[in-house]
């Protein structure tokens, strides 16, 4: 089955470490897209790429970086200059304005609660 | 600059009545499409209806339908006939451009959220 994964579910992290998090999708989209969630706040964006090898910020991109070296394959590294990274991160894809004359909805994946201890 | 408001932070409604969540929006391009989106306790992102803004009708998915007035440019989300499972996050969407080959962002950005609680 097609699906959007991100793992681990639960992360934790000391202060002042690097962490990944992993984001991975089957459904061949060209779109993926990095969200960070508050309790009982909105989605704010992170990052978002259209195509591989290109990524563009979004509007909290201060304190975390990403890649696109694959199509299937978008991961999140919280740097230690993100000074509060406890959150629940959300992962999503699309299909891209880029291959199709049609707009779909963005799948989203389980999500990944980091929390800094 | 493109951006989402959704002014109701929550919202109560009796089970089987009908309840219509606010999202207002702002984007200079003509060409770009609303989403809805419910959020349960879970976490999960569950996608209800999407609106492009060359539709000439408002959307509609089963009991959500989407009250499309672009003048306005508003895109409210009616639920009808409540049910005690609809008791959830609800997320506004949208995204700049699709259709528009080259030339479209794709950044897609979210509301706040309103969060509805059914009563039975």
């Amino acid at each position: 089955d097609g699906g959007i994964t991100q793992s681990p579910k639960y992360l934790f992290r000391k202060e002042g470490q690097n962490v990944t998090l992993s984001c991975e999708q089957n459904l061949n989209h060209d779109a993926m897209y990095w969200y960070r969630q508050d309790p009982g706040q909105g989605l704010r964006l992170i990052y978002y790429s259209q195509i591989v090898n290109d990524f563009q910020k979004g509007d909290i991109a201060e304190g975390y970086s990403v890649s696109r070296e694959k199509k299937e394959s978008f991961p999140l590294t919280v740097t230690s200059a993100q000074k509060n990274p406890t959150a629940f991160y959300l992962c999503a894809s699309s299909m891209g304005s880029l291959s199709v004359m049609v707009d779909t909805e963005a799948f989203f994946g389980q999500g990944t609660r980091l929390t800094v201890v | 600059a493109q951006k989402i408001t959704q002014t109701q932070p929550g919202m109560f409604v009796q089970e089987k009545e009908a309840v219509t969540l606010d999202c207002t929006y702002d984007t200079s391009d003509p060409s770009y499409g609303l989403f809805w989106y419910k959020q349960p306790s879970s976490g999960e992102m569950i996608f209800l209806i999407y609106q492009g803004s060359y539709d000439q009708q408002n959307a509609t998915e089963g009991r959500y339908s989407l009250n499309f007035q672009k003048a306005r440019k508003s895109a409210n989300l009616v639920i009808s006939a409540s049910q005690l499972g609809d008791s959830a996050m609800y997320f506004c969407a949208m995204r700049e451009g699709p259709g528009n080959y080259g030339g479209a962002t794709n950044k897609l950005i979210f509301g706040t959220g309103t969060l509805l609680a059914v009563q039975p």
